[in-house]
């Protein structure tokens, strides 16, 4: 049981760039959502999905896009990157009965 | 939407003391509210939470206390050791199905000096 994994680990990105931040997890959970932290702010919620098929938006949704084709997993994607979005973006997964969410280890992006 | 506010942004606490960490939550209809212990470079870990049918949760040294009249809720620390200094997030949620959202609050950075 691997929990919630995240990859890449690290990532320079150039401005107007686009990639993919994979957010995978193995417990079944219907819940998943995306975060980006920066110093002093907290973690603030990008988008979110409460199952396969349905996204909705979070507090911080622009620039990014995500889907969700199977329970497993929930990508993010910046579609033309640019230096705000120089941040620590982490998955988390779960809720349900147990109200109790799990975050992955995060990915670090820089956007130079 | 809802709104956590978190009390101090910075705390230092000799090895030994105890740490009180306070959060504010706008919304009344909010009835989950989980403590989070984030340490350098590492993702945030649940270390207590409590609902709104109880007022107050310990699990050893942590103790989580909810006044939902007020609105807040407070993360105390007892005989705190050097393992404890990290960085400490509240949130809040209404838990219902198909509701899921957490709000977090920023963060407050414990330093337990030895």
């Amino acid at each position: 049981n691997a929990g919630v994994t995240q990859t890449p680990k690290f990532q320079v990105l150039k401005t107007g760039q686009s990639m993919t931040l994979q957010c995978a997890q193995d417990m079944n959970h219907e819940y998943m959502s995306w975060y980006r932290q920066d110093p002093g702010m907290g973690l603030r919620l990008i988008h979110y999905s409460v199952g396969a098929g349905i996204t909705d938006q979070g507090e911080v949704p622009n620039g990014y896009n995500v889907s969700r084709s199977t329970t497993e997993d929930f990508p993010l994607r910046l579609l033309s990157a640019a230096p705000s979005q120089t941040s620590v973006y982490f998955c988390a997964s779960g809720g349900g009965e147990t109200d109790t969410q799990y975050f992955g280890p995060g990915t670090r992006l820089t956007v130079l | 939407g809802e709104n956590v506010e978190q009390h101090p942004s910075t705390l230092s606490v000799q090895e030994g003391d105890s740490a009180v960490i306070k959060c504010t939550y706008s919304d009344s209809a909010s009835n989950y509210f989980p403590w989070y212990k984030q340490e350098l470079g590492k993702r945030p870990q649940l270390i207590i939470d409590i609902r709104s049918n109880v007022g107050e949760k310990k699990d050893q040294r942590i103790a989580v206390t909810l006044n939902k009249t007020a609105k807040h809720f407070s993360l105390h620390i007892t005989e705190t050791q050097p393992e404890d200094s990290a960085v400490y997030f509240c949130a809040a949620k209404i838990s219902n199905f198909g509701n899921e959202k957490l709000t977090f609050g920023t963060g407050t950075r414990l330093t337990i000096i030895p």
